[in-house]
């Protein structure tokens, strides 16, 4: 069974950096693209970051390029979201998404974690 | 950026009936289309990917079409666990970008 399990999110001020972590497991996670998706409260669907299975390409949204970096670690079957200079509007649920395609560099998702909230608030 | 617009906003529906939701790109995102059902507090769970391919696991009753610029997802025989929020969104041009959402809710 594929699970994906957030964590890292929390209470943070403007300004703030934090770091999100998703474990994966039931899949080989090193043959899958992996994403970030983002809801804030009440709100809709935004994509935020993407990652190949290969780390050979990483994307981002205008709306956060310049203060994210996804990575990965295929050995601990781990993504994460390192988040730098965070704004009030960054707070959201962010969930970890998984590709459909192996070794395919998709952006929609079959598979997604419950998500970790982030609350920029001062 | 292309903008995903779905309509209605919010769909009044009897249980035992027919879902009819719409989203519009603007621009042709040819068929990379795929539509989401998410329930209060619940992950999104993929339903179609290819604007009418439905994912696994997925009932027969949930089916997409559309190609281009303009899609439909349809619900016939609404059932009680269907009742959702609703999201297309367009994975053809970066970056992928989601509609608003349609709420389908007991009439």
């Amino acid at each position: 069974e594929v699970q994906l399990v957030e964590s890292g999110g929390g209470l943070v001020q403007p300004g703030r950096s934090l770091r999100l972590s998703c474990a994966a497991s039931g899949f080989t996670f090193g043959e899958y693209a992996m994403h970030w998706v983002r809801q804030a409260p009440g709100k809709g669907l935004e994509w935020v970051s993407g990652i190949s299975w290969n780390r050979g390409s990483t994307d981002y949204a205008d709306s956060v390029k310049g203060r994210i970096t996804i990575s990965r670690d295929n050995a601990k079957n781990s993504l994460y979201l390192q988040m730098h200079n965070l704004r009030v509007e960054d707070t959201a649920l962010y969930y970890c998404a998984k590709a459909p395609i192996s070794g395919d560099y998709v952006w929609y998702f079959d598979y997604w974690g419950q998500g970790t909230l982030v609350t920029v608030s001062s | 950026e292309i903008v995903m617009t779905q309509s209605p906003a919010t769909l009044s529906v009897s249980p035992g009936g027919r879902a009819t939701l719409s989203c519009r790109a603007s621009q042709s995102v040819s068929s990379n289309l795929a539509w989401y059902q998410q329930k209060p507090g619940q992950a999104p769970r993929l339903l179609i990917y290819g604007a009418s391919t439905r994912a696994t696991g997925i009932p027969a009753r949930f089916s997409g079409s559309g190609s281009g610029t303009e899609f439909t997802l349809t619900i016939s025989s609404l059932q009680s666990e269907d009742f959702a929020v609703y999201y297309c969104q367009q994975y053809n041009n970066w970056p992928s970008t989601f509609g608003q959402g349609t709420k389908v809710e007991i009439k």
